[in-house]
């Protein structure tokens, strides 16, 4: 499977926007690429997911570079409730998702 | 609609013995997949289930197992438990089948396992 780089802490300020970024340079061209998020004591939970094009949810917004071979969460105002472990997972054509260490965000009030 | 219910939340289980985790899958949801998270390890795919067959596993020794039922509820068991199984299991449902982005998995809060 496919590998992702992502830093292990970032800080934003609340309402501040973040962008969290992801190096997956040994990307296939069939790989989407999912992110999720881990808050304290629950389960992981989608976030969203893209190919090549940028894509935009209510959660967040999802930045893919021209080459793929990195890409960037955006949170556009950060919140308290948005401090959670990130994670950027690459997926083709299954349902098992291969956990990194992920990006521990802070929010500071 | 209910999300992803696991049964027990937590649970105690001396080296040794054997223990079976229940899941239940958002109403509809036919593929179940099982985590493992330690500190140390993180987060690791055990395995997944769709329609009752197993069609994904993870680097898991035997002593792992699982099954599907008809009404997509999936078990796992671990045999022989060690005191390194001690971890937080996961469960996640997701809509069907395959396509090939994949489809977004829904998780449930996960079992405390305390091997002791």
């Amino acid at each position: 499977d496919a590998k992702t780089t992502q830093p292990n802490s970032m800080e934003s300020n609340e309402e501040e926007p973040v962008h969290l970024p992801c190096n997956h340079s040994t990307i296939s061209g069939t790989d989407y690429i999912h992110w999720y998020r881990q808050l304290p004591s629950q389960g992981p939970e989608y976030v969203i997911h893209g190919l090549t094009s940028n894509v935009n949810n209510r959660m967040a917004s999802l930045a893919i570079a021209e080459d793929r071979k990195s890409s960037t969460l955006i949170l556009h105002r950060a919140t308290l409730r948005d401090a959670a472990v990130y994670y950027c997972i690459l997926i083709y054509g299954a349902n098992n998702l291969f956990f990194g260490t992920g990006t521990r965000l802070t929010v500071i009030p | 609609k209910a999300g992803v219910t696991q049964t027990p939340r937590y649970l105690i289980k001396t080296r040794g013995q054997q223990v079976t985790l229940s899941c239940s899958p958002i109403s509809g949801h036919r593929s179940v997949s099982w985590y493992q998270q330690t500190p140390g390890q993180g987060l690791q795919f055990l395995f997944e289930y769709f329609s009752e067959t197993q069609r994904n596993k993870g680097n898991f020794p035997g002593r792992f197992s699982g099954r599907q039922f008809s009404n997509s509820r999936s078990e796992m068991n671990v045999s022989t438990l060690e005191l390194g199984d001690s971890a937080l299991y996961l469960c996640a449902s997701s809509l069907a089948g395959r396509r090939a982005s994949g489809y977004e998995q829904y998780f449930g809060p996960g079992t405390r396992l305390t091997v002791t």
